[in-house]
C-alpha cells in the first residue's frame, strides 16, 4: 500500500499568489516526521520544513506552511506569494520513528509551475 | 554546511558494463542512502547503510549492490547495467540528534544505459 500520496501531478499558480500542494500519509506509528523536499531542474533535492507528530502547532518556515491534519492523516504544503522561483517539482515524504534505519518514504512528486 | 558530492552529473554506458557511483560526505554522519528517482514513482530506496562495512537492503535492491570501506564514502555498484537502470540516483547522508533529524542530499546522477 503506497504510504505517501501526492494527487497532483502537476499544479499552476500565478505569481505573487498562494498555492497548496496535496500530502496524505499512511502509518500505524504514533511517532513518525513529516518533510517537503524542492527538487528544481537543476536535480538538487533541497529541504523546505519539517513538521513532527506531537508537534502541536503546524510548522513554518518563511513563506512555506505545512497544514497537518492529524485526523485526515493530511500534511499540505502552503506556498505564500509564489515566485517564479518555486517552479520545481516537489516532494512530501515520511519517516517512521519505530524504523531505525531513518530512511524516508517519498511520494511521486507534484510539478509546480509559477505563471508570470 | 554539509555536503554530500556525487561523483558526476551525467553519465552514459553501455549494456552490460560494471558501474560504480560514488558518494562522498563531509560531516561524519553514519547513516547513507541510495535513492534512485524515476517520473511518477517518486523516490525509491536502494541501499542503505548505518555504519563502515554495513549494508542493509532497501526496496528495489535488484541489479544493484554497494559498498562501504570507509564511513564518508558509500558507492552504488551496477555489476552489468541494463537499459531498464537509465535514471536518477541521489545519494543522501543522515544527521539525526539533539531532537533534529535532517537527511542532506547530492546534486544526483543522471545515468543513461544505451
Amino acid at each position: 500500500a503506497q504510504k505517501i500520496t501526492q494527487t497532483q501531478p502537476g499544479m499552476f499558480v500565478q505569481e505573487k499568489e498562494a498555492v497548496t500542494l496535496d500530502c496524505t500519509y499512511d502509518t500505524s506509528d504514533q511517532s513518525y516526521g513529516l518533510f517537503w523536499y524542492k527538487q528544481p531542474s537543476s536535480g538538487e533535492m533541497i529541504f523546505l520544513i519539517y513538521q513532527g507528530s506531537y508537534d502541536e502547532q503546524n510548522a513554518t518556515e518563511g513563506r512555506y506552511s505545512l497544514n497537518f491534519q492529524k485526523a485526515r492523516k493530511s500534511a499540505n504544503l502552503v506556498i505564500s506569494a509564489s515566485q517564479l522561483g518555486d517552479s520545481a517539482m516537489y516532494f512530501c515524504a515520511m519517516r517512521e520513528v519505530e524504523d531505525s534505519s531513518y530512511k524516508l518514504i517519498f511520494g511521486s512528486g507534484t510539478r509546480l509551475l509559477v505563471r508570470p | 554546511d554539509v555536503k554530500v558530492t556525487q561523483s558526476s552529473r551525467y553519465l552514459v554506458k553501455r549494456t552490460g558494463e560494471k558501474v560504480f557511483l560514488e558518494c562522498v560526505q563531509d560531516m561524519d554522519h553514519e547513516n547513507m542512502f541510495w535513492y534512485r528517482q524515476d517520473p511518477g514513482l517518486g523516490l525509491r530506496l536502494i541501499y542503505f547503510s548505518y555504519d563502515v562495512k554495513m549494508k542493509e537492503k532497501g526496496d528495489i535492491p535488484e541489479g544493484y549492490s554497494v559498498s562501504r570501506e570507509k564511513k564518508e564514502r558509500f558507492s552504488l555498484i551496477l555489476e552489468s547495467a541494463s537499459t531498464n537502470q537509465t535514471s536518477m540516483y541521489l545519494c543522501a547522508s543522515v544527521h539525526s540528534g539533539a531532537g533534529r533529524f535532517s537527511q542532506y542530499f547530492g546534486p544526483g546522477t543522471r545515468l543513461t544505459v544505451l
